[in-house]
């Protein structure tokens, strides 16, 4: 099963407030799982990644929580700001030796953060 | 210029009309590849090349034809296409091919 489920579809926060998004995913195989950021006219950009050895990865505001025996991952966005209003992709693959890193993405969700 | 580019940025065509997207990027990365990405849909994987080789081809319709003449530029060539082939076409870049992938912004393509 290659799908991963991603959750809201979209999203309102106040701003200062937390904004959680969420992704699930059945392959086991999976061994990396990386957050996109997207702006309209814009392509995603990679904002944070974490592999499943660990539990947690912090970046400024941006955590990933990871619970690998779930087969779920988190992004946490703390003190939540207007200009992080943007759509929020969760992805995972994983990688044979020699084969491409096939990213399977999440549906996105929708970040609105009211001023 | 830095980064990936895709040009043009919106193409309008008609269903029998033969078009190009191309990408440059500037990374000086070995891997690149075409998305699909449509209204809430999750993006699609269509294409793959290494070293200027095709590595994926992820059961795509015929009417799209990629060619990858050298590490740093990445064409789409589109044929007859169809209604429901209207979406973002996103190339990206990575340095190998387990490495992190850098998006350009896309190309909006609009089938008459």
């Amino acid at each position: 099963q290659q799908q991963v489920k991603q959750s809201p579809q979209s999203l309102i926060v106040q701003k200062g407030g937390i904004s959680i998004i969420n992704c699930a995913y059945e392959n086991t195989a999976f061994d990396y799982f990386p957050w996109y950021q997207q702006f309209p006219g814009k392509g995603p950009a990679l904002l944070i990644a974490i592999r499943p050895d660990v539990s947690e990865k912090k970046e400024g505001r941006f955590t990933i929580s990871f619970n690998k025996s779930a087969k779920q991952f988190s992004l946490h966005i703390m003190d939540s700001q207007p200009g992080d209003s943007a759509t929020y992709f969760c992805a995972a693959s994983f990688t044979g030796s020699g084969s491409a890193r096939q990213l399977t993405f999440g549906s996105g969700t929708q970040l609105t953060v009211l001023p | 210029e830095t980064g990936v580019t895709q040009t043009p940025r919106h193409l309008v065509m008609g269903m029998t009309n033969k078009k190009s997207l191309k990408c440059e990027q500037h990374l000086g990365h070995n891997a690149m590849y075409w998305y699909k990405q449509s209204a809430k849909k999750p993006l699609e994987l269509m294409f793959v090349y290494s070293l200027e080789e095709r590595v994926e081809n992820n059961s795509v319709p015929s009417r799209f034809s990629p060619e990858c003449p050298n590490s740093s530029h990445l064409f789409l060539h589109l044929h007859t296409l169809q209604p429901e082939d209207s979406a973002l076409y996103l190339c990206a870049s990575s340095h190998y091919l387990n490495q992190p992938q850098h998006f350009g912004d896309g190309t909006r393509l609009s089938i008459l």
